[in-house]
């Protein structure tokens, strides 16, 4: 069985401050681990992803996650906040070759002028 | 366009109809989900289908009918509305190394 638990259902942060969403996983298997993002009335979009290679992951529009097995997290970053960054980011396992999604339950992130 | 597309966009029908959604990709994936989107249970899987002519139940099947008679499209068919099937509706495609790509969804209203 797997499962995803994201701590925080909502961030606030200011513009130009560092974001930190944090996700914790459990899996019996190898995963992979992904972040997605959703704005509102949009679908969701890949923001990067972990499969088994280097541990810190860059993704796109200056987010990054680094996977802790030791820890089981898989925690995103962002070292400045910008207005565009504000959405419903979810946390998603994924065992290894397969294809059953097991999604967090999404944390909303608020940035203030 | 290249990509995953969905329609309509959005849909207000009455209980007791019959609703189709409509799934198109251009990427020539083997495997397609359909996805329900509500508050308080996150995103669960309804169907999904390996390959043309190949479909699977997921968590919440029951009340919807699925078919792919072509790679490409995947439909997603309420055979009689209900009003517990209000939802954010997405439809996605999986790549060869297993990372899921999402439409832009389908607001259902059931009324």
């Amino acid at each position: 069985a797997q499962s995803v638990t994201q701590l925080d259902s909502h961030v606030s942060v200011s513009e130009g401050t560092p974001v930190l969403l944090r996700c914790n996983y459990s899996s019996s298997y190898s995963p992979s681990l992904f972040w997605y993002v959703q704005h509102p009335n949009k679908g969701l979009q890949l923001l990067l992803k972990y499969t088994s290679a280097a541990t810190l992951v860059k993704g796109i529009n200056g987010f990054e996650a680094e996977f802790k097995k030791s820890e089981t997290s898989f925690h995103l970053t962002k070292p400045s906040a910008h207005m565009s960054d504000a959405a419903e980011y979810f946390c998603v396992v994924r065992r290894a070759a397969g294809n059953k999604l097991t999604f967090g339950g999404g944390t909303r992130v608020l940035v203030k002028p | 366009d290249a990509g995953i597309t969905q329609s309509p966009r959005y849909k207000i029908t009455e209980t007791g109809r019959q609703v189709t959604l409509m799934c198109h990709q251009t990427w020539s994936h083997s495997y397609m989900f359909w996805y329900r989107q509500d508050l308080g249970h996150g995103l669960r899987l309804i169907y999904y289908s390996a390959a043309a002519d190949i479909t699977d139940k997921g968590e919440v099947p029951d009340g919807y009918v699925v078919s792919r008679s072509k790679t490409e499209n995947f439909p997603l068919t309420l055979e009689s509305a209900t009003r517990s099937q209000t939802s954010v509706y997405f439809c996605a495609s999986r790549d060869p190394v297993g990372t899921q790509y999402f439409g832009p969804g389908t607001r259902l209203l059931v009324l």
